[in-house]
Protein backbone atom coordinates (compact mmCIF):
# COMPACT_ATOMS: atom_id res chain seq x y z
CA UNK A 1 0.00 0.00 0.00
CA UNK A 2 0.71 3.65 -0.57
CA UNK A 3 3.15 4.99 1.97
CA UNK A 4 3.96 8.26 4.09
CA UNK A 5 6.91 9.19 5.80
CA UNK A 6 7.37 12.09 8.43
CA UNK A 7 9.76 13.19 10.20
CA UNK A 8 10.98 13.18 12.93
CA UNK A 9 8.75 11.57 14.84
CA UNK A 10 9.34 13.66 18.32
CA UNK A 11 10.91 16.74 18.53
CA UNK A 12 11.60 19.13 21.72
CA UNK A 13 12.43 22.61 21.60
CA UNK A 14 13.41 25.96 22.89
CA UNK A 15 11.28 28.92 22.52
CA UNK A 16 11.59 30.75 19.51
CA UNK A 17 13.36 27.69 17.59
CA UNK A 18 11.96 27.28 13.81
CA UNK A 19 11.22 23.56 13.69
CA UNK A 20 11.01 22.09 10.14
CA UNK A 21 8.87 18.36 9.58
CA UNK A 22 9.10 16.61 6.39
CA UNK A 23 6.60 14.64 4.73
CA UNK A 24 7.58 12.31 1.94
CA UNK A 25 5.15 9.50 -0.15
CA UNK A 26 7.31 6.81 -0.77
CA UNK A 27 6.13 4.90 -3.32
CA UNK A 28 3.77 7.59 -5.18
CA UNK A 29 3.49 10.71 -6.36
CA UNK A 30 1.64 13.69 -4.27
CA UNK A 31 -0.15 15.84 -6.08
CA UNK A 32 -2.12 17.09 -3.31
CA UNK A 33 -0.58 17.03 0.95
CA UNK A 34 -2.26 18.27 3.81
CA UNK A 35 -0.91 19.35 7.33
CA UNK A 36 -3.62 18.83 10.29
CA UNK A 37 -2.79 19.52 13.62
CA UNK A 38 -4.41 17.34 16.82
CA UNK A 39 -4.28 18.49 20.10
CA UNK A 40 -4.46 15.76 23.09
CA UNK A 41 -8.27 14.02 22.85
CA UNK A 42 -9.30 16.12 20.17
CA UNK A 43 -9.54 15.26 16.51
CA UNK A 44 -7.71 16.21 13.40
CA UNK A 45 -7.44 20.20 12.34
CA UNK A 46 -6.73 20.51 8.80
CA UNK A 47 -4.03 23.62 8.66
CA UNK A 48 -3.41 23.99 5.39
CA UNK A 49 -3.44 22.20 1.55
CA UNK A 50 -0.69 22.22 -0.64
CA UNK A 51 -0.28 21.21 -4.38
CA UNK A 52 3.27 20.45 -5.99
CA UNK A 53 4.95 23.83 -6.65
CA UNK A 54 2.02 26.04 -5.69
CA UNK A 55 1.40 28.44 -2.54
CA UNK A 56 -0.45 26.33 0.01
CA UNK A 57 -4.20 27.26 0.55
CA UNK A 58 -4.37 28.02 4.75
CA UNK A 59 -7.75 26.99 6.78
CA UNK A 60 -8.98 29.97 8.38
CA UNK A 61 -7.49 31.30 11.58
CA UNK A 62 -3.68 29.74 10.39
CA UNK A 63 -1.19 32.07 10.51
CA UNK A 64 0.52 31.24 6.70
CA UNK A 65 3.41 33.60 7.98
CA UNK A 66 3.71 31.01 11.55
CA UNK A 67 3.26 27.91 9.42
CA UNK A 68 5.36 27.84 6.33
CA UNK A 69 4.36 24.97 3.85
CA UNK A 70 6.89 24.11 1.21
CA UNK A 71 5.57 21.62 -1.73
CA UNK A 72 8.51 21.72 -3.87
CA UNK A 73 8.01 17.93 -5.25
CA UNK A 74 5.29 15.72 -5.88
CA UNK A 75 6.91 13.48 -2.76
CA UNK A 76 8.12 16.07 -0.25
CA UNK A 77 6.15 18.61 1.58
CA UNK A 78 7.42 20.50 4.56
CA UNK A 79 6.06 22.49 7.54
CA UNK A 80 7.96 24.74 9.34
CA UNK A 81 6.78 26.15 12.62
CA UNK A 82 8.57 29.59 12.88
CA UNK A 83 9.36 31.01 15.92
CA UNK A 84 7.85 28.16 17.82
CA UNK A 85 5.98 29.24 21.51
CA UNK A 86 4.50 26.69 23.92
CA UNK A 87 1.15 26.94 22.25
CA UNK A 88 2.58 25.24 19.40
CA UNK A 89 3.00 21.95 20.79
CA UNK A 90 0.52 19.67 19.46
CA UNK A 91 0.87 16.41 17.43
CA UNK A 92 1.25 17.60 13.59
CA UNK A 93 0.26 14.76 11.03
CA UNK A 94 0.34 15.24 6.86
CA UNK A 95 -1.29 12.91 4.45
CA UNK A 96 -0.67 12.86 0.80
CA UNK A 97 -2.94 12.16 -1.74
CA UNK A 98 -2.67 11.65 -6.13
CA UNK A 99 -4.70 12.32 -8.62
CA UNK A 100 -8.27 12.93 -8.11
CA UNK A 101 -10.66 13.55 -4.90
CA UNK A 102 -12.11 10.42 -5.13
CA UNK A 103 -8.35 9.06 -4.50
CA UNK A 104 -7.61 8.10 -0.49
CA UNK A 105 -5.27 10.36 1.52
CA UNK A 106 -2.98 8.51 3.14
CA UNK A 107 -1.39 9.12 6.49
CA UNK A 108 1.91 9.76 8.12
CA UNK A 109 2.34 8.40 11.67
CA UNK A 110 2.48 11.89 12.93
CA UNK A 111 5.54 14.54 14.70
CA UNK A 112 4.74 15.18 18.50
CA UNK A 113 5.81 18.52 18.42
CA UNK A 114 6.99 19.88 22.45
CA UNK A 115 8.03 23.47 23.19
CA UNK A 116 9.67 24.33 26.35
CA UNK B 1 -18.08 23.70 7.36
CA UNK B 2 -20.10 20.13 7.58
CA UNK B 3 -20.14 18.94 11.61
CA UNK B 4 -19.55 14.93 12.13
CA UNK B 5 -21.09 14.38 15.34
CA UNK B 6 -19.80 11.10 16.75
CA UNK B 7 -21.14 8.91 19.76
CA UNK B 8 -19.95 7.43 22.55
CA UNK B 9 -16.87 9.69 22.96
CA UNK B 10 -15.60 7.38 24.92
CA UNK B 11 -16.17 3.57 25.30
CA UNK B 12 -14.53 0.65 27.71
CA UNK B 13 -15.61 -3.07 27.30
CA UNK B 14 -14.47 -6.40 27.98
CA UNK B 15 -13.09 -8.42 25.62
CA UNK B 16 -15.52 -10.64 23.73
CA UNK B 17 -18.28 -7.91 23.69
CA UNK B 18 -19.96 -6.20 20.55
CA UNK B 19 -20.18 -2.65 20.36
CA UNK B 20 -21.76 0.11 17.81
CA UNK B 21 -20.38 3.70 17.47
CA UNK B 22 -21.57 6.67 15.49
CA UNK B 23 -21.20 9.10 12.94
CA UNK B 24 -24.07 11.43 12.39
CA UNK B 25 -24.38 14.99 10.61
CA UNK B 26 -27.18 16.99 9.47
CA UNK B 27 -25.47 17.16 5.87
CA UNK B 28 -25.50 14.76 3.07
CA UNK B 29 -21.89 13.39 1.72
CA UNK B 30 -21.12 11.51 -1.19
CA UNK B 31 -18.88 9.26 0.39
CA UNK B 32 -17.82 8.67 3.98
CA UNK B 33 -14.43 6.92 5.71
CA UNK B 34 -13.91 5.65 8.45
CA UNK B 35 -10.21 5.65 10.48
CA UNK B 36 -8.69 4.19 12.86
CA UNK B 37 -5.48 6.26 15.28
CA UNK B 38 -3.32 4.55 17.54
CA UNK B 39 -1.94 7.13 20.28
CA UNK B 40 1.06 8.58 18.93
CA UNK B 41 0.26 7.74 14.93
CA UNK B 42 -1.73 8.78 12.18
CA UNK B 43 -4.66 7.37 11.14
CA UNK B 44 -4.99 4.46 9.11
CA UNK B 45 -8.02 3.78 6.82
CA UNK B 46 -10.17 1.03 7.19
CA UNK B 47 -12.92 1.96 4.99
CA UNK B 48 -15.01 4.32 2.07
CA UNK B 49 -18.63 4.02 1.83
CA UNK B 50 -20.19 5.71 -0.90
CA UNK B 51 -23.61 4.29 -1.34
CA UNK B 52 -26.99 5.34 0.44
CA UNK B 53 -27.62 2.14 2.52
CA UNK B 54 -24.14 0.48 1.97
CA UNK B 55 -22.88 -2.40 4.52
CA UNK B 56 -19.15 -2.97 4.42
CA UNK B 57 -17.81 -5.99 6.32
CA UNK B 58 -13.89 -5.83 7.14
CA UNK B 59 -13.74 -9.36 9.24
CA UNK B 60 -15.42 -8.29 12.51
CA UNK B 61 -16.13 -4.78 11.67
CA UNK B 62 -19.33 -3.60 9.74
CA UNK B 63 -19.72 -0.41 8.70
CA UNK B 64 -23.31 1.26 7.80
CA UNK B 65 -23.76 4.15 5.71
CA UNK B 66 -27.17 5.75 6.05
CA UNK B 67 -29.87 5.21 2.94
CA UNK B 68 -30.02 9.01 3.09
CA UNK B 69 -26.08 9.56 3.40
CA UNK B 70 -25.99 11.60 6.41
CA UNK B 71 -24.82 9.12 8.72
CA UNK B 72 -23.44 6.23 9.34
CA UNK B 73 -22.28 3.09 11.98
CA UNK B 74 -19.52 0.91 12.71
CA UNK B 75 -20.59 -2.31 14.64
CA UNK B 76 -17.39 -4.59 15.87
CA UNK B 77 -18.24 -8.05 16.93
CA UNK B 78 -16.75 -9.79 19.27
CA UNK B 79 -14.06 -6.89 20.45
CA UNK B 80 -10.96 -8.40 20.99
CA UNK B 81 -7.72 -6.11 22.82
CA UNK B 82 -6.33 -5.02 19.69
CA UNK B 83 -9.38 -3.10 18.77
CA UNK B 84 -8.39 -0.27 21.24
CA UNK B 85 -7.76 2.90 19.55
CA UNK B 86 -9.78 6.21 18.23
CA UNK B 87 -11.81 5.98 15.80
CA UNK B 88 -12.84 8.28 13.54
CA UNK B 89 -15.05 9.41 10.61
CA UNK B 90 -14.44 11.65 8.31
CA UNK B 91 -15.93 12.99 5.08
CA UNK B 92 -15.69 15.64 1.86
CA UNK B 93 -16.51 18.97 2.72
CA UNK B 94 -18.78 19.26 -0.46
CA UNK B 95 -18.62 17.83 -4.00
CA UNK B 96 -15.30 17.90 -5.41
CA UNK B 97 -13.57 19.19 -2.35
CA UNK B 98 -10.19 17.67 -1.56
CA UNK B 99 -10.26 18.57 2.15
CA UNK B 100 -11.67 15.96 4.84
CA UNK B 101 -13.45 16.97 8.15
CA UNK B 102 -13.23 14.82 10.80
CA UNK B 103 -15.15 13.66 13.77
CA UNK B 104 -13.77 13.97 17.16
CA UNK B 105 -13.63 10.15 17.39
CA UNK B 106 -14.58 7.74 19.72
CA UNK B 107 -11.92 6.65 22.11
CA UNK B 108 -12.08 2.80 22.30
CA UNK B 109 -10.78 0.47 25.26
CA UNK B 110 -11.20 -3.27 24.62
CA UNK B 111 -10.62 -4.61 28.51
CA UNK B 112 -8.91 -8.62 28.41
Amino acid sequence: GAVVSQHPSWVICKSGTSVKIECRSLDFQATTMFWYRQFPKQSLMLMATSNEGSKATYEQGVEKDKFLINHASLTLSTLTVTSAHPEDSSFYICSAQSGTVTQPQHFGDGTRLSIL
Amino acid sequence: TQLLEQSPQFLSIQEGENLTVYCNSSSVFSSLQWYRQEPGEGPVLLVTVVTGGEVKKLKRLTFQFGDARKDSSLHITAAQPGDTGLYLCAAHEGAGSYQLTFGKGTKLSVIP
